[in-house]
This record gives C-alpha cells, sequence and structure tokens, in this order.
C-alpha cells in the first residue's frame, strides 16, 4: 500500500531530552514536509525538503532540525532548544498541488 | 504574502441541518490552487477538494459542496443534510504555483449534534 507512515503514534519525553519523530512514504515523492499542529492555531510548516540532502525552513523553525539522507525518509528532531515541544506532529509528501499526510505523532514532553 | 483566514473556529448543528463553512485567502499571484482538508478524531488530514484559480465553477460532491468566487476572494464549503460523521476539524488551505509549500488556514472545529 503506498504511503506514509510516522512512528510511533504517542511519544512521552523528560523536558530536555531531544527525540526524534519518524517519517516515511513510498509514494516516491520528491518533496516532504513536517507540519505541526496545536489547538487553534491550524497547521503550522516547520521544515521541507523538495530534494534529496536539501532544505528549507519553514515559519516554525527554531529548535527543530531534520535530515534527508534518502528519498523516502525525512525525520525530524525536536531538540531541548524548542520551548514547546508538546504538540501534534504531521509529516506530508508531495507538492504545491497536493499533499498526502501521514497518521500524526503527539508529542508529550514534561 | 499568502494568507487564509477561517473566522468560525467553532460551529455546533443539528443533524440534517445545513452549515457553510467559510474560508477568505489572499494572494498576490494569479495561478494559485486552494484546498480543503478533514481532519476527523483519529487525527490524519483527509484530502476534499483541490480548486485552481482559473477555475471558479462551483463543485457539488454528494452532499458537499464549494463556492469559489475570486471577486470575494473566497472558498467556502457547505456541507447539506449534516451526519453525525461530518464531525471534525476542516481546513481551507492556499498554495501558489511558484511556491513549493502549501498554507492552511486555522480550521473550523464542526460539531454535528444527533
Amino acid at each position: 500500500d503506498g504511503g506514509i507512515t510516522q512512528s510511533p503514534k504517542y511519544l512521552f519525553r523528560k523536558e530536555g531530552q531531544n527525540v526524534t519523530l519518524s517519517c516515511e512514504q513510498n509514494l516516491n515523492h520528491d518533496a516532504m514536509y513536517w507540519y505541526r499542529q496545536d489547538p487553534g492555531q491550524g497547521l503550522r510548516l516547520i521544515y521541507y525538503s523538495q530534494i534529496v540532502n536539501d532544505f528549507q525552513k519553514g515559519d516554525i523553525a527554531e529548535g527543530y532540525s531534520v535530515s534527508r539522507e534518502k528519498k523516502e525518509s525525512f525525520p525530524l528532531t525536536v531538540t531541548s532548544a524548542q520551548k514547546n515541544p508538546t504538540a501534534f506532529y504531521l509529516c506530508a509528501s508531495g507538492s504545491y498541488y497536493e499533499q498526502y499526510f501521514g497518521p500524526g505523532t503527539r508529542l508529550t514532553v514534561t | 504574502a499568502q494568507k487564509v483566514t477561517q473566522a468560525q473556529t467553532e460551529i455546533s448543528v443539528v443533524e440534517k441541518e445545513d452549515v457553510t463553512l467559510d474560508c477568505v485567502y489572499e494572494t498576490r499571484d494569479t495561478t494559485y490552487y486552494l484546498f480543503w482538508y478533514k481532519q476527523p478524531p483519529s487525527g490524519e488530514l483527509v484530502f476534499l477538494i483541490r480548486r485552481n484559480s482559473f477555475d471558479e465553477q462551483n463543485e457539488i460532491s454528494g452532499r458537499y459542496s464549494w463556492n469559489f468566487q475570486k471577486s470575494t476572494s473566497s472558498f467556502n464549503f457547505t456541507i447539506t443534510a449534516s451526519q453525525v460523521v461530518d464531525s471534525a476539524v476542516y481546513f481551507c488551505a492556499l498554495s501558489e504555483a511558484r511556491d513549493d509549500k502549501i498554507i492552511f488556514g486555522k480550521g473550523t472545529r464542526l460539531h454535528i449534534l444527533p
């Protein structure tokens, strides 16, 4: 089945720890995206990558880092510098014309 | 700059009523795309429709219909004879052909009461 997988669905971490969220796609899309969703805030773009080994900051990149070593994979690291990391994180692939979303990872940092 | 405004943060209607979700957008491009996505309680975003800026025809898909008006920069979404399963958060979004990303509104949470 073609699609986007994100794991895990729920993630718990202690404050001060870095945590990496996984995103894999088998849709053969060049571009991949990471969004953050907070209640009442909609989806805000963190980072996106249009090709392997290249990525651009979105609107709220501070405290996050990404890598794109393979076309299929676009992991997001939430660093200890992110002041409010608790949120729902959505990964997508596609383009400005259409985007397909994964099921999301709900990160809770205490 | 691109912007999408969904002024209705939350709407509640009784089942079988019609409901319209408003979306107003801003863009300086002449070529752009508008979208509606549905986010059920499970969290995954479900694509509903895409419209390009050159096609102002209204679209109907079952109980769903969309009204695109460039004159008012609006792309409204109507659910006819609403059902409890329509309860979700609905997002309107915009992309410009020159920019490889989609900008989302803040969403409208829709409650359909039995």
